[in-house]
């Protein structure tokens, strides 16, 4: 088992440009989140897809931020454009329970926006 | 609006003591509490858990306690070793969302 999978690890880009993070969930796995990690606010939930449904997106700071799950093993977050303030690590996560309390989290994507 | 607030950033013990972790929450629906470990450029893992049904859960050097009243938990750590250095994430699971609190992060003095 591969784990969760995220690409790029480390991603540094312009303001106002578009960045994309993406997302390998766990085979099997039917629950993927999007979570955020900063200094000042820990980790935040972005979004939850539920067998490739986008359940809540009630974290998603605003508009700049979309995501997408075409299908079980994929999901991408894009932020376009992008600003210095989005600079922070993001986590993707899956679970099999549709409810998904014990996650398992890829590595994170260092965003770091100048 | 954090639901799970984590109010000590940093906790420095020596190799062999206790390590206690703290962790208050404010919504008393919350049924679920977990702990997660994260060490530096990598994702947080799963570590330990407890039903709001029960108040004491253990797992080898680690036990989670909960305090429904006080709407408080923590993680104890016994003895520590110097693996243990790591952020800590408290976090409640209420309908299917886990919250997170801000971490605490543990460091173990050889």
């Amino acid at each position: 088992d591969a784990g969760v999978i995220q690409s790029p690890r480390h991603e540094v880009t312009e303001m106002g440009q578009e960045v994309t993070l993406r997302c390998k969930p766990i085979s099997g796995h039917n629950s993927l989140f999007w979570y955020r990690q900063t200094m000042m606010r820990g980790l935040e939930l972005l979004i939850y897809f539920n067998n490739n449904v986008p359940i809540d997106d009630s974290g998603m700071p605003e508009d700049r931020f979309s995501a997408k799950m075409p299908n079980a093993s994929f999901s991408t977050l894009k932020i376009q454009p992008s600003e210095p303030r989005d600079s922070a690590v993001y986590f993707c996560a899956s679970s099999r329970l549709p409810g998904g309390e014990k996650l398992f989290f890829g590595s994170g994507t260092q965003l770091s926006v100048l | 609006d954090q639901q799970v607030k984590q109010n000590s950033p940093s906790l420095s013990v020596q190799e062999g003591r206790i390590s206690i972790l703290n962790c208050d929450y404010t919504n008393s629906m919350f049924d679920y509490f977990l702990w997660y470990k994260k060490y530096p450029a990598e994702g947080p893992t799963f570590l330990i858990s407890i039903s709001s049904i029960k108040d004491k859960n253990e797992d080898g050097r680690f036990t989670v306690f909960l305090n429904k009243s006080a709407k408080h938990l923590s993680l104890h750590i016994v003895p520590s070793q110097p693996g243990d250095s790591a952020v800590y994430f408290c976090a409640s699971y209420n309908d299917y969302k886990l919250s997170f609190g801000a971490g605490t992060t543990v460091t173990v003095r050889a």
